[in-house]
């Protein structure tokens, strides 16, 4: 199983700062890892897939890169509604999530 | 507009029955790969089971062969989780899921459902 691990636990970043997350793969998985966003209550929200190409309807402030084994999520400038957990996932052999970074305010 | 509307969750025993029932709309429901994820409360996002657009080809995370089985009637538009001799551990919010590409699982997730909570408890 790829193992997929996500730093830090927990970010606080004030708005309209940068926010960057991290995440590590076990072993390469190419291109082939998305990002999504989880507000409480709701179901996960792609945001990013093939590493670094938005998903319809994501706002330009969400960027990812990486490829092998790191990736980032970087979100330019956090609007209020940005303040969630992530969870990157590898989709290169089966499906495993990263246990999530929690973005809060500071 | 897509929409995936999950029911049949509900609070069960060890080793009772349950089955999860998804709806979907707003897509050629055929053309989809359709998957179950589920989510233990407070926790992570696992993967539970696959199914091919024509039903073709199916699988399962280890944790629940031979207990779960996944299903779907495109004439309904429906994908169906039936998950016997539940455990303790089984106790999630269950999402299901479509691949974001037609025909295909080598894609990411790119719409979800709202959720059914299963609770197992004695």
């Amino acid at each position: 199983e790829i193992v997929m691990t996500q730093s830090p636990a927990t970010l606080s970043v004030s708005p309209g700062e940068r926010a960057t997350l991290s995440c590590r793969a076990s072993q390469s998985v190419g291109s082939n890892l998305a990002w999504y966003q989880q507000k409480p209550g709701q179901a996960p929200r792609l945001l990013i897939y093939g590493a670094s190409t938005r998903a319809t309807g994501i706002p330009v402030r969400f960027s990812g890169s990486g490829s092998g084994t790191e990736f980032t999520l970087t979100i330019s400038s956090l609007q209020s509604e940005d303040f969630a957990v992530y969870y990157c996932q590898q989709f290169d052999h089966w499906y495993t999530f990263g246990q999530g970074t929690k973005l809060e305010i500071k | 507009q897509v929409q995936l509307v999950e029911s049949g969750g509900g609070l069960v025993k060890p080793g009772e029955s349950l089955r999860l029932s998804c709806a979907a709309s707003g897509f050629t429901f055929s053309d989809y790969y359709m998957s179950w994820i589920r989510q233990a409360p407070g926790k992570g996002l696992e993967w539970v089971s696959y199914i091919h657009s024509r039903s073709a080809s199916i699988y399962y995370t280890d944790s629940v062969k031979g207990r779960f089985t996944i299903s779907r009637d495109n004439a309904k538009n429906s994908v169906y989780l039936q998950m016997n001799s539940l455990r303790p551990e089984d106790t999630a919010i269950y999402y299901c899921a479509r691949f974001a590409r037609v025909y295909s699982s080598d894609w990411p997730f790119d719409f979800w459902g709202q959720g059914a909570l299963v609770t197992v408890s004695s």
